[in-house]
């Protein structure tokens, strides 16, 4: 069956960069794209970037300039980097499937806070 | 980007019917989905592009509209169906979201 599961680090501090890991299985990611979706604590989702499953990406555009996702097919893994990071990049960070632009597979979601 | 706005709060009674609304700033077409997110849970997928059921998810949900003015309706509203509601567009980009509403029951 789908599944997606995040991983990285739960702590970065403010200017270091982020990176996450997400390892799906069930499905191919040359034939689905996977997206990145945050939340702050208490607040709403923000859709991050996404690589399509001709390896292409997009990005949000306020993110843009900090932000790389990439993938390994090999593996099953998609990759989210992000650097600079400041106190407002503190969120739950999911992966999700999407095959027809929503999202009907999600990660559980891994929660990174930017603290020194 | 696509401004979605959602109510932030509703309370209705368990049996009762409850409509929660998603205005798009620009038109999405029929591109607009909804989701369900329970505390310390991720968000669910309950119907995609305006009015589709998705899999498993119970037939008390219905979703319609299209252009900017979209609706979830669920009938009846259960216990377990406190929770937020988040309405997502993928006609434009970027992807958005709403602000989700907050379902309690009284």
């Amino acid at each position: 069956q789908v599944q997606l599961k995040e991983s990285g680090p739960g702590l970065v501090q403010p200017s270091q960069t982020l990176s996450l890991t997400c390892t799906v299985s069930g499905f191919s990611l040359t034939s689905n794209s996977v997206h990145w979706v945050r939340q702050p604590p208490g607040k709403g989702l923000e859709w991050v970037g996404a690589i399509w499953s001709g390896g292409s990406t997009d990005y949000n555009s306020a993110l843009k300039s900090r932000l790389s996702i990439s993938r390994d097919t090999s593996k099953s893994q998609v990759f989210l980097k992000m650097n600079s990071l400041q106190t407002e990049d503190t969120a739950i960070y999911f992966c999700t499937l999407s095959p027809r632009g929503y999202f009907d597979y999600w990660g559980q979601g891994v929660m990174v806070t930017v603290s020194s | 980007d696509t401004v979605l706005t959602q109510s932030p709060a509703l309370a209705v009674s368990p049996g009762e019917r409850v409509s929660i609304s998603c205005r798009a700033s620009e038109g999405v077409n029929s591109y607009m989905h909804w989701y369900q997110q329970k505390p310390g849970q991720q968000p669910k997928l309950l119907i995609y592009k305006a009015s589709n059921l998705a899999s498993g998810v119970p037939a008390r949900f219905s979703g319609s509209g299209s252009g900017t003015d979209f609706t979830l309706t669920i009938d009846p509203v259960e216990a377990d169906d406190t929770a937020t509601y988040f309405c997502q567009q993928s006609w434009n980009d970027p992807y958005t979201f709403g602000a989700g509403t907050k379902l309690e029951l009284k």
